[in-house]
């Protein structure tokens, strides 16, 4: 049974870096095919994916935040990281971390972790 | 990035009616058409994937079609159980979701 949940500050100050962590287990970054994506999702708002990353270090990264975005993971501790820097009220949002079995699905993501919400304020 | 233009952005409906809801991208995606239901304060569930395949466990009254940069997700029979936002998906690039509300 594949299982991804996120965790990480639920406050953060605008121009400090927000780092998540997405835990996950059922499935290894290292199986060919294999990929975990960060989307987020503003109250009220539509789904965005930020960041992408595959079993074979491939990094994707939406090309409007790129340059404040870097994902990574860690294997063994079966992990995802996203940091993004110098945060704003606009990144207010729900954080989700999800499975992406491209060998299945294509580029659809199929398991969903439940969501972590971080707020920016001073 | 891909934009996906979805339609209509809310969508009132009766229990029973049939519901369609339109996926256009900005280009050319062959059949890499995902689409998922999301309800209040939960994550996306995934229903169809490469366009038309129904994710396990999704009920038959779902399907999808379309290819290249029109896409369609159809409810043939709405339940109680369907009221709530829809979302097409390709790659990194989301549709701005399709709200099914109660008539």
């Amino acid at each position: 049974q594949i299982t991804l949940k996120e965790s990480g500050p639920t406050l953060v100050k605008p121009t400090q870096t927000l780092t998540l962590t997405c835990t996950f287990s059922g499935f290894s970054l290292s199986t060919s095919g294999v990929g975990v994506a960060w989307i987020r999702q503003p109250p009220g708002k539509a789904l965005e994916c930020l960041a992408l990353i595959y079993w074979d270090d491939d990094k994707r990264y939406k090309t409007s935040l790129q340059s404040r975005l870097t994902i990574f993971k860690d294997t063994p501790k079966h992990q995802v990281v996203l940091t993004m820097t110098n945060v704003g009220p606009e990144d207010t949002a729900t954080y989700f971390c999800a499975h992406l079995p491209t060998r299945t699905t294509g580029d659809a993501f199929d398991i969903w972790g439940q969501g972590t919400m971080v707020t920016v304020s001073s | 990035d891909i934009q996906m233009t979805q339609s209509p952005s809310t969508l009132s409906a009766s229990v029973g009616d049939r519901v369609t809801i339109t996926c256009r991208p900005s280009q050319s995606i062959s059949d890499w058409m995902a689409w998922y239901q999301q309800k209040p304060g939960k994550a996306p569930r995934l229903l169809m994937y490469k366009a038309s395949v129904l994710e396990s466990g999704v009920p038959s009254r779902f399907s999808g079609s379309g290819s290249g940069t029109l896409f369609t997700l159809t409810i043939s029979s709405l339940q109680p159980d369907d009221f709530a936002t829809y979302y097409c998906q390709q790659y990194n690039s989301f549709g701005g979701g399709t709200k099914v509300e109660i008539k």
